[in-house]
Protein backbone atom coordinates (compact mmCIF):
# COMPACT_ATOMS: atom_id res chain seq x y z
CA UNK A 1 0.00 0.00 0.00
CA UNK A 2 1.49 3.44 -1.10
CA UNK A 3 1.47 6.14 1.35
CA UNK A 4 1.25 9.71 0.23
CA UNK A 5 2.87 12.49 2.46
CA UNK A 6 1.99 16.28 1.89
CA UNK A 7 3.78 19.13 3.06
CA UNK A 8 3.17 21.52 4.82
CA UNK A 9 -0.31 20.62 6.29
CA UNK A 10 -1.40 24.55 6.35
CA UNK A 11 0.20 27.46 5.35
CA UNK A 12 -0.97 31.22 5.45
CA UNK A 13 -0.54 33.30 1.74
CA UNK A 14 -1.51 36.56 0.44
CA UNK A 15 -3.20 37.14 -2.64
CA UNK A 16 -0.28 37.45 -5.68
CA UNK A 17 1.85 34.98 -3.84
CA UNK A 18 3.82 31.83 -5.08
CA UNK A 19 2.46 28.74 -3.20
CA UNK A 20 4.58 25.55 -3.22
CA UNK A 21 3.18 22.36 -2.21
CA UNK A 22 5.33 19.16 -2.08
CA UNK A 23 3.87 15.20 -2.31
CA UNK A 24 5.67 12.75 -1.50
CA UNK A 25 5.06 8.76 -2.45
CA UNK A 26 6.15 5.53 -0.11
CA UNK A 27 7.34 4.49 -3.36
CA UNK A 28 8.01 5.31 -6.84
CA UNK A 29 4.85 5.98 -9.08
CA UNK A 30 6.41 7.44 -11.93
CA UNK A 31 3.55 10.22 -12.75
CA UNK A 32 0.89 8.49 -11.81
CA UNK A 33 -0.07 11.50 -9.52
CA UNK A 34 -3.13 13.86 -9.29
CA UNK A 35 -4.16 17.28 -7.44
CA UNK A 36 -7.16 17.92 -6.38
CA UNK A 37 -9.03 21.24 -4.73
CA UNK A 38 -11.28 21.41 -2.07
CA UNK A 39 -13.33 23.95 -0.38
CA UNK A 40 -15.94 23.10 2.52
CA UNK A 41 -18.95 21.90 1.79
CA UNK A 42 -17.89 21.15 -2.39
CA UNK A 43 -16.84 18.43 -3.77
CA UNK A 44 -13.00 17.79 -4.75
CA UNK A 45 -12.06 19.32 -7.95
CA UNK A 46 -9.71 17.70 -10.28
CA UNK A 47 -6.64 20.47 -11.30
CA UNK A 48 -3.51 18.43 -12.45
CA UNK A 49 -3.19 15.04 -13.76
CA UNK A 50 -0.19 12.68 -14.67
CA UNK A 51 2.06 14.92 -12.27
CA UNK A 52 2.14 18.09 -14.56
CA UNK A 53 -1.34 17.79 -17.26
CA UNK A 54 -3.87 20.80 -16.39
CA UNK A 55 -7.47 19.21 -16.23
CA UNK A 56 -9.43 21.58 -19.01
CA UNK A 57 -10.99 24.45 -17.49
CA UNK A 58 -8.28 25.07 -14.73
CA UNK A 59 -6.29 28.30 -14.91
CA UNK A 60 -2.42 28.19 -16.04
CA UNK A 61 -1.51 29.62 -12.45
CA UNK A 62 -1.46 25.92 -11.19
CA UNK A 63 0.93 23.76 -12.66
CA UNK A 64 2.38 20.92 -11.71
CA UNK A 65 5.68 19.02 -11.73
CA UNK A 66 7.69 15.67 -10.28
CA UNK A 67 8.44 11.86 -10.66
CA UNK A 68 9.12 9.13 -9.13
CA UNK A 69 8.33 9.61 -5.47
CA UNK A 70 8.56 13.64 -5.52
CA UNK A 71 5.81 15.91 -6.62
CA UNK A 72 4.92 19.62 -6.08
CA UNK A 73 2.01 22.00 -7.09
CA UNK A 74 2.47 25.23 -7.86
CA UNK A 75 0.45 28.33 -7.68
CA UNK A 76 1.63 31.04 -9.17
CA UNK A 77 -0.01 34.47 -8.56
CA UNK A 78 -2.34 33.19 -5.54
CA UNK A 79 -6.30 34.14 -6.12
CA UNK A 80 -8.98 35.01 -3.70
CA UNK A 81 -10.37 31.84 -4.69
CA UNK A 82 -7.59 29.87 -4.27
CA UNK A 83 -7.87 29.51 -0.71
CA UNK A 84 -8.86 26.04 0.05
CA UNK A 85 -7.54 22.44 0.61
CA UNK A 86 -5.23 20.86 -1.68
CA UNK A 87 -4.53 17.00 -1.86
CA UNK A 88 -2.41 14.60 -3.95
CA UNK A 89 -3.71 11.30 -5.09
CA UNK A 90 -1.50 8.18 -6.61
CA UNK A 91 -3.07 6.62 -9.05
CA UNK A 92 -0.39 3.84 -10.25
CA UNK A 93 -2.04 0.97 -7.87
CA UNK A 94 -4.80 0.27 -5.69
CA UNK A 95 -5.91 1.33 -2.94
CA UNK A 96 -5.50 4.84 -5.02
CA UNK A 97 -4.54 6.59 -1.85
CA UNK A 98 -4.46 10.40 -1.09
CA UNK A 99 -2.18 12.74 0.90
CA UNK A 100 -3.06 14.67 4.05
CA UNK A 101 -4.14 17.97 2.57
CA UNK A 102 -2.46 21.28 2.80
CA UNK A 103 -4.56 24.04 3.73
CA UNK A 104 -4.04 27.77 2.34
CA UNK A 105 -5.19 29.93 3.65
CA UNK A 106 -5.61 33.63 3.91
CA UNK A 107 -2.34 35.79 5.70
CA UNK B 1 -22.32 15.81 -19.19
CA UNK B 2 -21.61 13.49 -16.42
CA UNK B 3 -23.34 13.81 -13.33
CA UNK B 4 -23.31 11.38 -10.08
CA UNK B 5 -25.18 11.68 -6.96
CA UNK B 6 -24.79 10.11 -3.83
CA UNK B 7 -28.16 8.95 -1.53
CA UNK B 8 -28.86 6.70 1.51
CA UNK B 9 -29.13 7.68 5.05
CA UNK B 10 -28.00 10.46 7.18
CA UNK B 11 -27.74 8.51 10.23
CA UNK B 12 -27.37 5.23 10.91
CA UNK B 13 -26.65 3.56 14.68
CA UNK B 14 -23.51 1.85 15.66
CA UNK B 15 -23.30 -2.09 14.26
CA UNK B 16 -25.82 -1.37 11.37
CA UNK B 17 -25.28 -1.66 7.71
CA UNK B 18 -24.82 1.44 5.66
CA UNK B 19 -25.96 1.20 2.01
CA UNK B 20 -25.63 4.64 -0.17
CA UNK B 21 -26.69 4.59 -3.85
CA UNK B 22 -24.54 6.62 -6.67
CA UNK B 23 -27.30 6.91 -9.28
CA UNK B 24 -25.02 8.81 -12.44
CA UNK B 25 -25.68 10.27 -15.88
CA UNK B 26 -23.72 11.05 -18.95
CA UNK B 27 -22.03 7.50 -18.85
CA UNK B 28 -23.22 3.83 -19.21
CA UNK B 29 -20.35 1.99 -16.90
CA UNK B 30 -20.46 -0.71 -19.74
CA UNK B 31 -18.00 0.99 -21.66
CA UNK B 32 -14.47 0.11 -21.91
CA UNK B 33 -12.33 1.84 -19.20
CA UNK B 34 -14.69 3.22 -17.34
CA UNK B 35 -15.43 2.88 -13.04
CA UNK B 36 -16.93 4.54 -10.42
CA UNK B 37 -14.85 4.98 -6.95
CA UNK B 38 -16.32 5.91 -3.04
CA UNK B 39 -14.54 8.38 -1.30
CA UNK B 40 -14.89 9.52 1.94
CA UNK B 41 -14.02 12.39 4.21
CA UNK B 42 -14.43 12.08 8.02
CA UNK B 43 -14.86 15.55 9.70
CA UNK B 44 -11.63 17.40 9.93
CA UNK B 45 -9.52 14.53 8.19
CA UNK B 46 -8.32 14.13 4.95
CA UNK B 47 -10.05 11.94 1.69
CA UNK B 48 -10.28 8.48 2.05
CA UNK B 49 -10.24 6.02 -0.91
CA UNK B 50 -12.29 3.47 -0.15
CA UNK B 51 -13.03 1.30 -3.14
CA UNK B 52 -13.88 1.05 -7.12
CA UNK B 53 -15.59 -1.05 -9.76
CA UNK B 54 -15.23 -1.05 -13.52
CA UNK B 55 -16.71 -1.82 -16.53
CA UNK B 56 -15.87 -5.47 -16.29
CA UNK B 57 -17.19 -5.85 -12.97
CA UNK B 58 -13.70 -6.00 -11.30
CA UNK B 59 -13.71 -4.73 -7.73
CA UNK B 60 -10.87 -3.09 -5.91
CA UNK B 61 -11.10 -2.41 -2.32
CA UNK B 62 -9.15 -0.27 0.88
CA UNK B 63 -7.17 -3.21 2.62
CA UNK B 64 -8.00 -1.68 6.18
CA UNK B 65 -11.82 -2.00 5.16
CA UNK B 66 -11.69 -4.58 2.81
CA UNK B 67 -13.72 -7.27 5.04
CA UNK B 68 -16.57 -4.79 5.73
CA UNK B 69 -17.12 -2.86 2.00
CA UNK B 70 -18.84 -4.17 -0.75
CA UNK B 71 -19.23 -2.24 -3.71
CA UNK B 72 -21.60 -3.09 -7.23
CA UNK B 73 -23.09 -1.79 -10.06
CA UNK B 74 -26.80 -1.67 -11.77
CA UNK B 75 -26.12 -0.16 -15.35
CA UNK B 76 -29.68 -0.97 -16.02
CA UNK B 77 -30.60 1.57 -13.30
CA UNK B 78 -27.12 3.30 -13.99
CA UNK B 79 -26.17 3.25 -10.08
CA UNK B 80 -23.20 1.67 -8.11
CA UNK B 81 -24.11 0.51 -4.82
CA UNK B 82 -21.65 0.80 -1.89
CA UNK B 83 -22.46 -1.26 1.38
CA UNK B 84 -20.81 -1.14 4.57
CA UNK B 85 -21.16 -3.49 7.95
CA UNK B 86 -20.87 -2.97 11.43
CA UNK B 87 -20.64 0.91 11.06
CA UNK B 88 -19.03 2.77 14.33
CA UNK B 89 -19.24 6.79 15.28
CA UNK B 90 -15.37 6.91 13.15
CA UNK B 91 -17.29 6.15 9.91
CA UNK B 92 -19.14 9.21 10.15
CA UNK B 93 -18.11 11.73 7.49
CA UNK B 94 -18.95 12.69 3.64
CA UNK B 95 -19.08 10.16 1.67
CA UNK B 96 -18.87 11.02 -1.98
CA UNK B 97 -18.53 9.05 -5.69
CA UNK B 98 -16.47 9.75 -8.43
CA UNK B 99 -16.24 8.97 -12.45
CA UNK B 100 -12.94 7.81 -13.35
CA UNK B 101 -11.35 5.60 -16.76
CA UNK B 102 -8.52 3.73 -16.71
CA UNK B 103 -7.14 5.62 -19.71
CA UNK B 104 -6.80 8.79 -17.14
CA UNK B 105 -7.14 7.12 -13.68
CA UNK B 106 -8.33 10.13 -12.16
CA UNK B 107 -11.42 11.21 -10.24
CA UNK B 108 -12.74 13.39 -13.06
CA UNK B 109 -16.17 13.86 -11.83
CA UNK B 110 -17.87 13.56 -8.53
CA UNK B 111 -20.89 13.64 -7.34
CA UNK B 112 -21.72 16.48 -4.20
CA UNK B 113 -20.99 14.62 -1.50
CA UNK B 114 -23.71 12.84 0.97
CA UNK B 115 -23.08 13.36 4.95
CA UNK B 116 -23.30 9.80 7.01
CA UNK B 117 -23.19 10.18 10.90
CA UNK B 118 -22.80 6.85 12.55
CA UNK B 119 -24.08 7.52 16.35
CA UNK B 120 -26.54 6.29 18.62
Amino acid sequence: EIQMTQSPSSMSASAGDRVTISCRASQSIATYLNWYQKTPGKAPKLLIYSASILQGGVPSRFSGSGSGTDFTLIITGLQPEDFATYYCQQSFSSPFSFGGGTKVEIK
Amino acid sequence: QITLKESGPTLVKPTQTLTLTCTFSGFSLTTFGEGVAWIRQPPGKTLEWLSIIYWNDEQRYSPSLETRVTITKDTSKKQVVLTMTNMDPVDTGTYFCAYTTVRTMTLENWGQGTLVTASS
